[in-house]
């Protein structure tokens, strides 16, 4: 099995670019969620969807955006982007509400210059 | 806000020693205690979770210590070897945990031969 991948692993940004970050899941699993990772910061949650058509924004949503047209898919958007949003992000997925169980894929490095 | 606060942030222990990590949580709502494992270029993995009707997991050379009353909870690793040097994640989620996990900041664990 794939589980969670995530495309490009790497990208470089000029200021004011855009870009959507991929993720796919083969797991069939209906909880998907972004996050993104700075040094020293752990992870914080950015998007998360309970569905497909269905999403919410987290604790950083600012500056992203989701859909969630499939089950499998989960792109992040990122808009106009900012030295700020220079990061390791993660998507990841979970077939079970409340396990708190999420398997996450390996991460996009996106840096901004 | 810090919801979940880890410590140490970086921790050294020698080979066959015991490697303990510790988290407390201020939202009494959480009710699922899950640690990550993160190696170097890889997204986090579930290690070992629990929840606080009980007050002790363990998983091999993995145990997890809950104290409800304090809020806090720690990682304690075993017999702790060189392919346990890692970045360690406490986390907790509540209400059904759709919304993801709050994680802590982290801690570099360094395992010396």
């Amino acid at each position: 099995n794939a589980g969670v991948t995530q495309t490009p692993k790497f990208r470089i940004l000029k200021i004011g670019q855009s870009m959507t970050l991929q993720c796919a899941q083969d797991m069939n699993h209906n909880y998907m969620y972004w996050y993104r990772q700075d040094p020293g910061m752990g992870l914080k949650l950015i998007y998360y969807s309970v569905g497909a058509g269905i999403t919410d924004k987290g604790e950083v949503p600012n500056g992203y955006n989701v859909s969630r047209s499939t089950t499998e898919d989960f792109p992040l958007r990122l808009e106009l982007a900012a030295p700020s949003q220079t990061s390791v992000y993660f998507c990841a997925s979970s077939l079970l509400r409340g396990t708190g169980e999420l398997f996450f894929g390996e991460g996009s490095r996106l840096t901004v210059l | 806000q810090q919801q979940v606060k880890q410590s140490p942030q970086s921790l050294i222990v020698q080979k066959g020693g015991i490697s303990i990590i510790n988290c407390a949580y201020e939202n009494t709502a959480f009710d699922y205690f899950p640690w990550y494992q993160q190696f170097p270029g890889k997204g986090p993995a579930l290690l070992i979770a629990i929840r606080p009707d009980v007050s002790e997991k363990k998983e091999g050379r993995f145990t997890i210590s809950f104290n409800k009353s304090a809020k806090q909870f720690s990682l304690h690793i075993m017999d702790s070897q060189p392919g346990d040097s890692a970045t360690y994640f406490c986390a907790a989620s509540s209400g059904g945990g759709a919304d993801g996990l709050t994680f802590g900041k982290g801690t570099h664990l360094i395992i010396q031969p």
